[in-house]
């Protein structure tokens, strides 16, 4: 049973456009939403996260909003860079546990 | 900075082996875990280590134990090794618990033939 879903397996963008990165989860006692990165060969590092008082946090070139009622996060690249191109990871936690759960993640392709 | 350390970072078992991976963070990090990353899965938690001392079960604990030999050190074992636990595995720390960003080793490429 996944409780974090990334439906898409991959999504190709063209370089200076947005790219949206979808996830939903099953679980309603999940309260901390955050979005990893992660290149080839190497581990996943952090890139933004929210906690479910909010329903947007914008980093830089990174926006994730949360719509609770519809258990759904995305993440928005504005503008997507080549360097972009990357597996992301959706993943969710909750007070009472240490778990981190992960989605399948999705790979993103930033065409010049 | 180091930050999480992994070894081995490629290692080739037969059915039946056993090894042990190892995982040592220079952050002072209470928490600890083990993922692995399968195509199509994503990662999936195998163990985690709340606090030194402590240790529970993830998603897919079967077939690996885990000891927390100090507040820097979290290995894996594989007692008895199955072509299911062929795999890339990744440790990661942090000091916030459920709220904190998990800082990842580069990971371990495992194949059992």
């Amino acid at each position: 049973d996944q409780q974090v879903k990334q439906n898409s397996p991959s999504l190709s963008v063209q370089e200076g456009r947005i790219s949206i990165l979808n996830c939903d989860y099953t679980n309603s006692m999940f309260d901390y939403f955050l979005w990893y990165k992660k290149y080839p060969a190497e581990g996943p590092t952090f890139l933004i996260s929210i906690s479910s008082i909010k329903d947007k946090n914008e980093d830089g070139r990174f926006t994730v909003f949360l719509n609770k009622s519809a258990k759904h996060l995305s993440l928005h690249i504005v503008p997507s860079q080549p360097g972009d191109s990357a597996v992301y990871f959706c993943a969710a936690s909750g007070t009472g546990g240490f778990k981190t759960i992960f989605g399948a993640g999705t790979r993103l392709f930033v065409k010049a | 900075n180091a930050g999480v350390t992994q070894t081995p970072k490629f290692q080739v078992l037969k059915t039946g082996q056993s090894m042990t991976l190892q995982c040592a963070q220079d952050m002072n990090h209470n928490s600890m875990y083990w993922y692995r990353q399968d195509p199509g899965m994503g990662l999936r938690l195998i163990y985690y280590s709340a606090s030194e001392g402590t240790t529970d079960k993830g998603e897919v604990p079967n077939g690996y134990n885990v000891s927390r030999l100090n507040k820097r050190e979290f290995s894996l074992r594989l007692e008895s090794a199955a072509p299911s636990q062929t795999s890339v595995y990744f440790c990661a720390s942090t000091d916030r618990g459920w709220a904190g960003e998990l800082f990842f080793g580069e990971g371990s490429r495992l194949t059992v033939l």
